[in-house]
């Protein structure tokens, strides 16, 4: 079917480490592509975002990789903080007018 | 900029009531659109409002409902609750006029359905 998966559904890390998330989407069609962060209680955050036309895009400590032939989405996050724990969803977006679809996320949990 | 603003945050409700949730965007923002969060579903699309029309709707059944008003705040309602449709209900908002723009997320509105 057509639903945007993440590989991991728990990820745990040390403080200062870097950290990847994968997503894996299943849309050829889709052209955009979002990771959200929710802490708990929260509605999700924007982190960053990425078209189709691009296969690398650079936050603040964030980076996002895109692969469109194997159709994989992955969140890097650099020097991992314990405010970093949270659930982290990537969401992908076929054409205009159409709905963002989510994958069911990944609990990255850091220890200091 | 104030972020998007949904209220109440929570609710309980009894089975066979209806409920209404409201949400303010970011100002400047025309699109809404509404999710249901559950533990066992994820993140799942209700419906996206734009410049007061329904633009885009889910699988969700005729229960779920929504609308949007000239300053494009939006409202839905959820008639005959049912059990299950306690969760987490979420509004986004974005510019809405043009593809590759985020949405942005309020903190959502927790129902409990006893």
């Amino acid at each position: 079917g057509e639903s945007v998966g993440l590989h991991l559904p728990t990820l745990s890390v040390q403080e200062g480490d870097n950290s990847i998330i994968n997503c894996a989407y299943s849309n050829s069609a889709s052209d955009y592509f979002i990771w959200y962060k929710q802490e708990s209680g929260k509605g999700p955050q924007f982190i960053i975002d990425i078209r189709s036309n691009m296969d690398k895009r650079q936050g603040q400590r964030v980076t996002v990789l895109l692969n469109k032939t194997v159709k994989h989405l992955s969140l890097q996050i650099a020097a991992t903080q314990p405010g970093d724990s949270a659930v982290y969803f990537c969401a992908e977006k076929k054409q205009a007018g159409t709905a963002l679809i989510f994958g069911k996320g990944t609990t990255l949990s850091v220890s200091s | 900029k104030a972020g998007v603003t949904q209220t109440p945050r929570y609710l309980i409700k009894t089975r066979g009531q209806q409920v209404t949730l409201s949400c303010s965007p970011i100002s400047g923002h025309r699109s809404v659109s509404w999710y249901q969060q559950t533990p066992g579903q994820g993140l799942q699309f209700l419906f996206e409002y734009f410049s007061e029309t329904q633009r885009n709707k889910g699988n969700f059944p005729g229960r779920f409902s929504g609308r949007q008003f000239s300053n494009s705040r939006s409202e839905m309602n959820v008639s005959t609750l049912e059990l299950g449709d306690s969760a987490l209900y979420l509004c986004a908002s974005s510019s809405g006029d043009r593809e590759g723009q985020p949405q942005h997320f309020g903190d959502g509105t927790r129902l409990s359905i006893l």
